[in-house]
């Protein structure tokens, strides 16, 4: 059972494709997050959602998308891929924020060629 | 911006030796909280610590938190191969949208 689960783990794509990222919590969390691993493992936060409205968005580019579409669920939809994009996405889900700990997926290692 | 900074940035240690990491960040904070990476996986969180604690223990863990240094630091106990990871420090900024915001990482390798 897991608890935050997204895929696909892998995603091999050429540039200016257009693809997306699903992430499912059956945790109950009323947050979900949107972080990128660059190859330096440093983590960004992209975007935070709590009750499926979009509370965070860091200074993501536009071709950046989530979607919300209920409390358990936030998908990431990128537009014309760029090269700059290869990174590991990591989605998360936690309960009341930041306030308390983060549960992540196993994340999608996202490759474009 | 960064909030966290852990150092050192790599740590190599015998099996059975303590391993101490550092974190330092810059603004006030609700929370401090320290996950573990292995390789190729997501992130496990390990322990949390709020602004108004000083110290944590959890099995070999122990974090202790210095709010007028701005400093935390996350000791493991008789180090194990297994504990080969990466672990990162991340604060809940106080007054700000509620986020964590990660450090760079510390890798941590334990030989057997």
């Amino acid at each position: 059972d897991t608890a935050v689960s997204q895929t696909p783990k892998y995603l091999v794509t050429q540039m200016g494709n257009d693809k997306s990222i699903k992430c499912e919590q059956n945790l109950g969390h009323d947050t979900m997050y949107w972080y990128k691993q660059d190859s330096k493992k440093f983590l960004k936060i992209m975007f935070s959602y709590n009750n499926k409205e979009l509370i965070i968005n860091e200074t993501v580019p536009n071709r950046f998308s989530p979607k919300s579409p209920d409390k358990a669920h936030l998908n990431l939809h990128i537009n014309s891929l760029e090269l700059g994009d290869s990174a590991v996405y990591f989605c998360a889900s936690s309960h009341q924020g930041a306030r308390t700990e983060a549960f992540f997926g196993q994340g999608t290692r996202l490759t474009v060629v | 911006s960064q909030q966290g900074e852990e150092d050192p940035q790599a740590l190599s240690i015998q099996e059975g030796e303590n391993a101490t990491m550092n974190c330092s960040y810059k603004t006030s904070i609700n929370n401090l909280q320290w996950y573990r990476q292995n390789s190729g996986r997501g992130l496990v969180h390990l322990i949390l610590i709020r602004s108004n604690e000083r110290e944590k223990h959890s099995g070999r863990l122990r974090v202790t938190l210095d709010t007028s240094k701005k400093s935390s630091s996350l000791l493991i106990t008789a180090s194990r191969a297994a504990d080969t990871a990466s672990y990162f420090c991340a604060t809940d900024a106080s007054g700000a949208n509620s986020k964590l915001t990660f450090g760079k990482g510390i890798t941590l390798s334990v030989r057997p």
